[in-house]
């Protein structure tokens, strides 16, 4: 059975920083790539980052790029999202997901995990 | 840069089908999935490349795609499936996501 675990959401004051983790069990995680995709309060889904099967890849929205690193450490089975300059702008949760049939179109995220709550304030 | 429009809500009786929109500049000659949320849990697949379900998706579920818009149909619409629906397709190695809409069975 597939599943994805993240951790490492927390209360952090603007500014700060945080990295999340992306436990993957039950499918061989050098084999697809994945992504981060976030959810405001209430708000609807927004893509964060992604990466490729290998790691060699990495791609990240308009939103957080400069400040956000996505990677992946393929014999320990986790993913990562490393965060800094935390802004409250930032305040959702967390969602890892696995992409099959490649990255790009075409492609889909078959399987998400439950999320991890990043809120950030003073 | 791209955009997915959806409408914010749709409401439909028991029974009936229930049809939810996506738009976007030439959206068919894209591939569009669907995810389902309901509310406090994990977005789950229920749609991908235009029409195909993932195993364990009811077969009441059904996707199109043609011009700018797809389109996500339930049909024998049941109260389980109230929830936020969602579609999404690729920028230049960017996921997209439309603004979601919220299915309400009346």
């Amino acid at each position: 059975e597939v599943q994805l675990v993240e951790s490492g959401g927390a209360l952090v004051q603007p500014g700060g920083s945080l990295r999340l983790s992306c436990a993957a069990s039950g499918f061989t995680l050098s084999s697809y790539a994945m992504t981060w995709v976030r959810q405001a309060p209430g708000k609807g889904l927004e893509w964060v980052s992604g990466i490729s099967g290998s790691g060699v890849s990495t791609y990240h929205a308009d939103s957080v790029k400069g400040r956000f690193t996505i990677s992946r450490d393929n014999s320990k089975n986790t993913l990562y999202l490393q965060m800094n300059s935390l802004r409250v702008e930032d305040t959702a949760i967390y969602y890892c997901a696995r992409v099959d049939r490649g990255y790009g179109s075409g492609a889909y995220l078959d399987h998400w995990g439950q999320g991890t709550l990043v809120t950030v304030s003073s | 840069s791209y955009e997915l429009t959806q409408p914010p809500s749709v409401s439909v009786s028991p029974g009936q089908t229930a049809s939810v929109t996506c738009s976007g500049h030439r959206l068919g000659d894209k591939y569009v999935c669907w995810y389902q949320q309901r509310p406090g849990q994990s977005p789950v697949l229920i749609i991908y490349q235009d029409n195909k379900r993932p195993s364990g998706i009811p077969e009441r579920f059904s996707g199109s795609n043609s011009g700018n818009t797809a389109t996500l149909s339930i049909s024998g619409t049941q109260a389980m499936d109230e929830a936020d629906y969602y579609c999404q397709a690729w920028g230049s190695n960017t996921v997209i996501f439309g603004g979601g809409t919220k299915l309400t069975v009346l």
